[in-house]
């Protein structure tokens, strides 16, 4: 069974610093690596995807993850954070088989002025 | 295009009674996923829709049921509630079964009192 762990319930940064927020995934195949982006009483809005193509994904709002297939990794950053980007961030990897996607427990961001 | 839509958009029930959920889909997709979002599991999957047929299930009693119509639109029940039914329920559509590009719709807020 695939499986995605999210290191860090709670990240706080301040405005303009760097965002790096963790994630590990088990899968016995090549994964289908999502990150998600949910503000308060929405629902979940796709930032990017990693679907074996590069390594490096970009993604929205200035956002990117990097696919390490040793460490088996997919890290979400950004190199500036602003206010807006307050939220809570899902990794996810999709299961073609089952067909369903196993999210992460979530790492809620805040962004300190 | 429009994105999916869900309704109601919050909805508050009691104990013991019964719910149906909507969702609609992006237009040309066939596959529908729900997922229950609550603090304590997480994004947790339910079910996914195909052409009408129900292709895979979560691990979620029977008191959860759904279906799909001929032009994909899927509802989800939720019969006998239970205050552990309290969540937001999250509907995600995509061009088919087993398609990763998943696009997920705002959800149905559940209060069960």
């Amino acid at each position: 069974a695939q499986s995605v762990t999210q290191l860090g319930s709670h990240v706080s940064v301040s405005e303009g610093a760097l965002v790096l927020l963790r994630c590990n995934y088990s899968s016995s195949v090549p994964p289908y690596l999502f990150w998600y982006v949910q503000y308060p009483n929405q629902g979940l809005q796709l930032l990017l995807k990693y679907t074996s193509a590069a390594t490096l994904v970009k993604g929205i709002n200035g956002f990117e993850a990097e696919f390490k297939k040793s460490e088996t990794s997919f890290h979400l950053t950004k190199p500036s954070a602003h206010m807006s980007d307050a939220a809570e961030y899902f990794c996810a990897v999709y299961d073609a088989n089952a067909g369903k996607s196993t999210f992460g427990d979530g790492t809620t961001l805040t962004v300190k002025p | 295009k429009a994105g999916v839509t869900q309704t109601p958009r919050y909805l508050i029930k009691t104990r013991g009674q019964q719910v149906t959920l909507s969702c609609s889909p992006i237009s040309g997709h066939r596959s529908v996923s729900w997922y229950q979002q609550t603090p304590g599991q997480g994004l947790q999957f339910l079910f996914e829709y195909f052409s009408e047929t129900q292709r895979n299930k979560g691990n979620f009693p029977g008191r959860f049921s759904g279906r799909q119509f001929s032009n994909s639109r899927s509802e989800m029940n939720v019969s006998t509630l239970e205050l552990g039914d309290s969540a937001l329920y999250l509907c995600a559509s995509s061009i088919a079964s087993g398609s990763y590009e998943q696009y997920f719709g705002p959800g149905t807020r559940l209060t069960v009192t």
